[in-house]
């Protein structure tokens, strides 16, 4: 079993859905999560970076984390199909020292005009 | 751009063959890290390098190594290539070496083993 489970998709939608992309994890010891974006052909950025768990906003995007049910969420509001990308969820443990990343598998998206 | 910069962008070669890819990372940046990103396998840490020492270590094959140069640009090495080896190699870089700093990526090396 991997530490981190994404669903691959991929995930279509039309223009201006609110989109939900999900990772659970099986590592407690996980406190960092972050989420970014990949278009083809490129380097992922980041998008949404959160410590422990709550919500955070920015524009469009609202990333979730509930460390109870080792879940983590994020949702795109308004999609657009500038949007469409694979999502990449990704987590560390700072008790391991250093800062290794451990990604999800990624979820393709995307947004149809 | 995130400015890092990883060369060369494509890398063609046979099994057996030894590459190097090499890394700047952002100005001011003190720390490289390594992931590879295969079909298979997803995107995996390989290693991470905090002002010239090794900080953090994934699960980097014997036939791979690293470092990083008093300039801070980092080169990783891959020796007795598989045809498993063929995927794109992304360096990242951030401030410091923490997890509360982000990482920046540049846009990959793309290395296919024939």
């Amino acid at each position: 079993q991997k530490e981190v489970e994404q669903d691959p998709g991929p995930l279509s939608v039309p223009e201006g859905a609110i989109v939900s992309l999900n990772c659970t994890y099986s590592n407690s010891a996980f406190q960092y999560f972050m989420w970014y974006r990949q278009y083809s052909r490129k380097g992922p950025e980041l998008l949404m970076y959160t410590y422990s768990s709550g919500n955070k906003e920015d524009g469009r995007f609202t990333a979730q984390v509930d460390k109870s049910s080792k879940y983590i969420s994020l949702f795109i509001r308004d999609s657009q199909p500038s949007d469409s990308a694979t999502y990449l969820c990704a987590m560390s443990n700072p008790l391991l020292g250093g800062n290794k990343l451990v990604f999800g598998a990624g979820t393709i998206l995307r947004v149809k005009s | 751009d995130s400015g890092v910069t990883q060369t060369p962008k494509h890398l063609i070669t046979a099994t057996g063959q030894r590459v190097t890819l090499r890394c700047s990372p952002r100005s001011g940046d003190l720390s490289v890290y390594w992931y590879q990103q295969s079909l298979d396998q997803g995107l995996q840490f390989l290693i991470q390098y905090y002002n010239g020492e090794e900080r953090a270590k994934g699960n980097i094959l014997e036939r791979f190594s690293a470092q990083q140069f008093p300039d801070l640009h980092s080169e990783l090495n891959l020796s007795s290539l598989e045809l498993g080896d063929s995927a794109l190699y992304f360096c990242a870089s951030s401030v410091g070496g923490d997890p509360t700093d982000e990482q920046f990526f540049g846009p990959g090396t793309r290395l296919t083993v024939l």
